[in-house]
């Protein structure tokens, strides 16, 4: 049963930028949708991007473009999530999720990381 | 970008009820509407893909209609597990969004 295990929780100060990872344990992730979701405290679950590896696609979402990148390193299963210009609102748990790709798009997304938090504070 | 819409945004519930969370998308995206619960402190947890799929282990109490723009999902009997935030989710295409989450909490 594959799992996603993610990088530990940061504290960064505001303008930094931070790289979170996304390690896929006991699976693959090149033919899946791998996508980045974020929640800020007491908020609901906001999607940042994703990336299907196969077919060498990104997109992200209208708000973070310019400002966030996703990439896999399919050689050891891992997907990262680069957020630069940091925020005090950036800080948010940061989710990584895997799902099947049917016709071009992802189906549903069923593994999840376990979260990562990170805090933007000077 | 496909909006999605969830009411209520929260719910009193009692042990028992049969509740009904509905979610609108702005734009047709045929069956492709995902649920998920998340409780406080852990990622979310896909309940029902495909509109109506109802995934492994996931009791039955739980299903999910609907089609095109307009979607439910209800829980027939509710348990006091099931307290938790539900958020409806679109992947008719590469750029997915999440409905705003219906809260449910005790009376």
């Amino acid at each position: 049963q594959v799992q996603l295990v993610q990088s530990g929780a940061e504290v960064k100060n505001p303008g930094s930028s931070v790289k979170v990872s996304c390690k896929a344990s006991g699976g693959t992730i090149n033919s899946y949708s791998i996508i980045w979701v974020r929640q800020a405290p007491g908020q609901g679950l906001e999607w940042m991007g994703g990336i299907i590896p196969v077919f060498r696609s990104t997109n992200y979402a209208q708000k973070f473009q310019g400002r966030v990148t996703i990439h896999t390193d399919e050689s050891t299963t891992t997907a990262y999530m680069d957020l630069t210009s940091l925020k005090s609102e950036d800080t948010a748990i940061y989710y990584c999720a895997r799902a099947v790709v049917v016709t071009g798009v992802p189906y549903a997304f069923n593994v999840w990381g376990q979260g990562t938090m990170i805090t933007v504070s000077s | 970008d496909i909006q999605m819409t969830q009411s209520p945004s929260s719910l009193s519930v009692a042990v028992g009820d049969r509740v009904i969370i509905t979610c609108r998308a702005s734009q047709s995206i045929n069956n492709f509407l995902n649920w998920y619960q998340q409780k406080p402190g852990k990622a979310p947890k896909l309940l029902i893909s495909g509109t109506s799929n109802l995934e492994s282990g996931v009791p039955s109490r739980f299903s999910g209609s609907g089609s095109a723009t307009a979607f439910t999902l209800t829980i027939s009997s509710l348990q006091p597990e099931d307290l938790a935030t539900y958020y409806c989710q679109q992947s008719s295409s590469t750029s997915v969004t999440f409905g705003q989450g219906t809260k449910l909490e005790m009376k």
